[in-house]
């Protein structure tokens, strides 16, 4: 299956800051890639769709302008959180979608903002 | 060596049989290990959560953790058609940060 990377694997901003999560497909070029948050025993929520060259679709309540994704490449999107606030503080995951729509989790990226 | 392996499938099972699902793990840290079930195109939803060795049971569902052999596995007896879905396995050492299985895409046959 398709390898999956994310940098970094956790990050520590103060409020404010602006945070850039990268999202790696190492072997495989993805047209298409998710961008999850993981709340604590909670289901993963879709933040996101990326499509390669063109912008990205948004889930209804989250804010574009907060949440800005760019998904330059084939093999590489990136999520960056502007003016983070703590209640931003969470586990981004991303994802690529590959053959037969099966889906290949990065490792994730912990931020935390203080 | 992936962290957590799972055989992405495709699973066909006709309605009423009783479904296996399974992942094998590398990191013995793993304390907690959940199951997920993804429709397509939507978010994973969390189906089951387990902490450490045994079993969970919750409807049609049962939760297996066989720690001493790194080795988990969701049954879901009476399968409906409505049960179609990606099965993705997870698990953490801290219940928070996770490692995810690369999904069985399960087909229920009428």
């Amino acid at each position: 299956g398709a390898v999956v990377s994310q940098h970094p694997s956790w990050v520590i901003c103060k409020s404010g800051t602006s945070v850039k999560i990268e999202c790696r497909s190492l072997d495989f070029q993805a047209t298409t890639m998710f961008w999850y948050r993981q709340f604590p025993k909670q289901s993963l929520m879709l933040m996101a769709t990326s499509n390669e060259g063109s912008k990205a679709t948004y889930e209804q309540g989250v804010e574009k302008d907060k949440f800005l994704i760019n998904h330059a490449s084939l093999t590489l999107s990136t999520l960056t959180v502007t003016s983070a606030h703590p209640e931003d503080s969470s586990f981004y995951i991303c994802s690529t979608l590959g053959a037969g729509d099966t889906q290949y989790f990065g490792p994730g990226t912990r931020l935390t903002v203080l | 060596q992936k962290e957590v392996e799972q055989d992405p499938g495709p699973l066909s099972v006709p309605e009423g049989a009783i479904v296996s699902l399974n992942c094998t793990y590398s990191n013995s840290a793993f304390q907690y290990f959940m199951w997920y079930r993804q429709y397509s195109r939507k978010g994973p939803e969390l189906l089951m959560y387990t902490y450490s060795s045994g079993n969970k049971e919750d409807g049609r569902f049962t939760a297996q953790v066989d720690k001493s052999s790194k080795y988990i596995s969701l049954f879901i007896r009476d399968s409906q058609p409505s049960d179609s879905a990606t099965y993705l396995c997870a698990m953490s050492y801290n219940n928070n940060d996770m490692r995810f299985g690369a999904g069985t895409r399960l087909t229920v046959k009428p």
